[in-house]
């Protein structure tokens, strides 16, 4: 499986934009970007994915950089209620088309200074 | 609506005993997953069903552990003979197929003593 990486922790304040990077050198073309989170006592959390062009949706945004080989997670206004452990993980789908595993790395724990 | 609900929340089992350990998936839902999460670290895949077919287990770790789905529906994953290093939360994920998100339950904590 291609591997992303993350670094262990980052610090953020209360309202003011994060920027979660991540690094994938060896994706492949077929591989989707995913961006799940994880709070504390509860299983991940699904936040956003994208293939080639950035995304937005209600929870976050995702750019991904033109040549694929990375790609950043901006929480445009953190809240207290951010902070978790936030996992960039490259999605295969098989040549079938179906749905298949995620492999989790170590991910980022981010803390949210009030 | 209902997410993915599991239980038990906790189990404690004495090493040498058997667990089981049930995985309600969100309603409709074709695949799902079980993961391993030790402490501090990612949850590592298991294993994952498409309906009743399993078909990936090349996650579980050792004979000791079977999962099943009969149904199509709810899923149970068992561990005979439980050893100390099967400590660990133990997360269920289903999801609708292609590459829909995965919707995890908030897992079974499982503590062998």
């Amino acid at each position: 499986d291609a591997k992303t990486t993350q670094p262990n922790s980052m610090e953020s304040n209360e309202e003011e934009p994060v920027h979660l990077p991540c690094n994938h050198s060896t994706i492949s073309g077929t591989d989707y970007i995913h961006w799940y989170r994880q709070l504390p006592s509860q299983g991940p959390e699904y936040v956003i994915h994208g293939l080639t062009s950035n995304v937005n949706n209600r929870m976050a945004s995702l750019a991904i950089a033109e040549d694929r080989k990375s790609s950043t997670l901006i929480l445009h206004r953190a809240t207290l209620r951010d902070a978790a452990v936030y996992y960039c993980i490259l999605r295969v789908i098989n040549s079938g088309g179906s749905n298949y595993k995620l492999t989790f790395g170590k991910g980022t724990l981010l803390t949210v200074n009030p | 609506g209902a997410g993915v609900s599991q239980s038990p929340r906790y189990k404690v089992a004495k090493r040498g005993q058997d667990v089981a350990l049930r995985c309600d998936p969100i309603s409709g839902h074709v695949s799902l997953f079980w993961y391993q999460q030790a402490l501090g670290q990612g949850p590592e895949f298991l294993t994952y069903f498409q309906n009743e077919a399993q078909l990936d287990k090349s996650g579980l770790p050792s004979d000791r552990f079977f999962a099943e789905r009969p149904e199509g529906s709810v899923s149970t994953l068992k561990i005979q003979r439980t050893q100390q290093e099967d400590s660990a939360v133990y997360l269920c994920a289903s999801s609708p197929g292609g590459n829909s998100p995965l919707h995890f339950g908030n897992g079974t904590r499982l503590t062998v003593t």
